[in-house]
């Protein structure tokens, strides 16, 4: 069975630092492209950042560029997401997902259950 | 970057009637890059529908997509009670992507 597990997210104060992974099983997860994507409390969702399957490409919405860094190791079958300077707003619920392929941008399927990440002073 | 408007925010109809949900974007969705999601409460975004069209794996046939340009629809052919739920619509063909607000579809 293909599936995503999240993991790292907690309570920080404003300003702090989380780490998240993702666990990925049931795939071979260097043959695909990876993407963090958050949904602040009742909210919608909101695309943060992308990793090509060779780390070679990478992007990061506007709004977390220069505090968040996307990683990968597909030896150990896991994706990452280092958080810096953290924000009130950056508190959502962090989901991985995976994309169609191994580069380019395509539709996301399957998604992990999601890790809560709640940023207060 | 393409923003997606989706309307109506909640639609209230009953099992067995027919769903239209509408996703409008603010600039022309290129080689018809768009995807369809449905979540339920406390569970993660599931894929329904990619490249406007093509039914994800395990997903009913009840359940079509279709549009061109700028605007886009899924449709609910026949709702059944696990259907009711948010659905998203999003774009990959320009970057960012972008998602839709969502439409929230409620038993009525």
């Amino acid at each position: 069975e293909v599936q995503l597990v999240e993991s790292g997210g907690g309570l920080v104060q404003t300003g702090g630092s989380l780490r998240l992974s993702c666990a990925a099983s049931g795939f071979t997860l260097s043959s695909y492209a990876m993407n963090w994507v958050r949904q602040a409390p009742g909210k919608g969702l909101e695309w943060v950042s992308y990793i090509s399957s060779s780390s070679t490409t990478i992007y990061y919405a506007d709004s977390v560029k220069g505090r968040f860094t996307i990683s990968r190791d597909n030896a150990k079958n896991s994706l990452y997401l280092q958080m810096n300077s953290l924000r009130d707003e950056d508190t959502a619920v962090y989901y991985c997902a995976r994309d169609r392929g191994s580069s380019g941008w395509y539709w996301f399927d399957p998604w992990g259950q999601g890790t809560l990440v709640t940023v207060s002073s | 970057e393409i923003v997606l408007t989706q309307s109506p925010a909640t639609l209230s109809l009953s099992p067995g009637e027919r769903a239209t949900l509408s996703c409008g974007a603010s600039q022309r969705v290129s080689s018809r890059y768009l995807a369809w999601y449905q979540q339920k409460p406390g569970l993660a975004p599931r894929l329904l529908i990619y490249d406007t069209s093509s039914r994800a794996t395990g997903i009913p046939d009840r359940f079509s997509g279709s549009g061109s340009g700028t605007d886009f629809t899924l449709t609910i052919s026949r709702l059944e009670p696990e259907d009711f739920a948010v659905y998203y619509c999003q774009q990959y063909g320009s970057s960012p992507i972008t998602f839709g607000q969502g439409t929230r579809l409620e038993i009525k």
